[in-house]
């Protein structure tokens, strides 16, 4: 079936480092990808997507580029601030018995000091 | 976006009773809605997929007659943890798609706790 790997977390960075977070999928067809962030105490946030393969989703920015060949979609940003502090959740939607299905990796959780 | 609506946001109950938790699309039509538990250590576990008047399609490992799903509308599904056990305890989140999209969006989740 579908799966979702995410890198471990926490991670933890100083304000204005360069984050990266990997995320790799296993899935048939061509799912869309997608990255979702959950703040302390509140529920899910679609934060970026791209639907299909060399697609860039970007928003806030963070970036990430579907890579069909890595089967990757690593989530990145330039600068980071304190106010993105959070958890992270790569997720694909595909198709898995009829049925359109979202499968979640474990979620990267980030702090980042001042 | 779409704006998916969770209630309660958290609840206690006492062990052996019944909960009930409502998921609402306030602004589409959800033909899919999904059911998520939230473990303390960040992963998000799939329970069931449900579409809108038919049985709810339950992963491996859930049980199907603690957790029942009712999908009755295309604005609501609702997720009902029979004789809850403290081991019942956890983040509860759903999520719902429309027709033809792609994206879910989420409710705000409901935590439960079984004393």
């Amino acid at each position: 079936g579908d799966s979702v790997t995410q890198m471990e977390g926490p991670v933890t960075l100083s304000e204005e480092a360069f984050l990266t977070i990997n995320c790799t999928y296993t899935a048939t067809g061509y799912p869309s990808l997608f990255w979702y962030v959950q703040y302390p105490g509140e529920g899910l946030q679609l934060l970026l997507k791209a639907t299909k393969a060399d697609d860039k989703g970007s928003n806030k920015g963070f970036e990430a580029t579907y890579r069909k060949e890595t089967t990757s979609f690593h989530l990145e940003k330039g600068s980071v601030q304190v106010s993105d502090s959070a958890v992270y959740f790569c997720a694909l939607s595909g198709r898995s018995g009829g049925y359109q299905k979202v499968t979640f990796g474990t979620g990267t959780k980030l702090q980042v000091i001042p | 976006g779409a704006v998916v609506s969770q209630h309660p946001s958290w609840v206690i109950c006492k062990s052996g009773t019944s909960v009930k938790i409502e998921c609402r699309s306030l602004d589409f039509q959800a033909t899919t809605m999904f059911w998520y538990r939230q473990f303390p250590k960040q992963s998000l576990m799939l329970m069931a997929t449900s579409n809108e008047g038919s049985k709810a399609t339950y992963e491996q490992g859930v049980e199907k007659d603690k957790f029942l799903i009712n999908h009755a509308s295309l604005t609501l599904s609702t997720l009902t943890v029979t004789s809850a056990h403290p081991e019942d305890s956890s983040f509860y989140i759903c999520s719902a798609r429309g027709g033809s999209g792609t994206e879910a969006f989420f409710g705000q989740g409901t935590r439960l706790t079984v004393v």
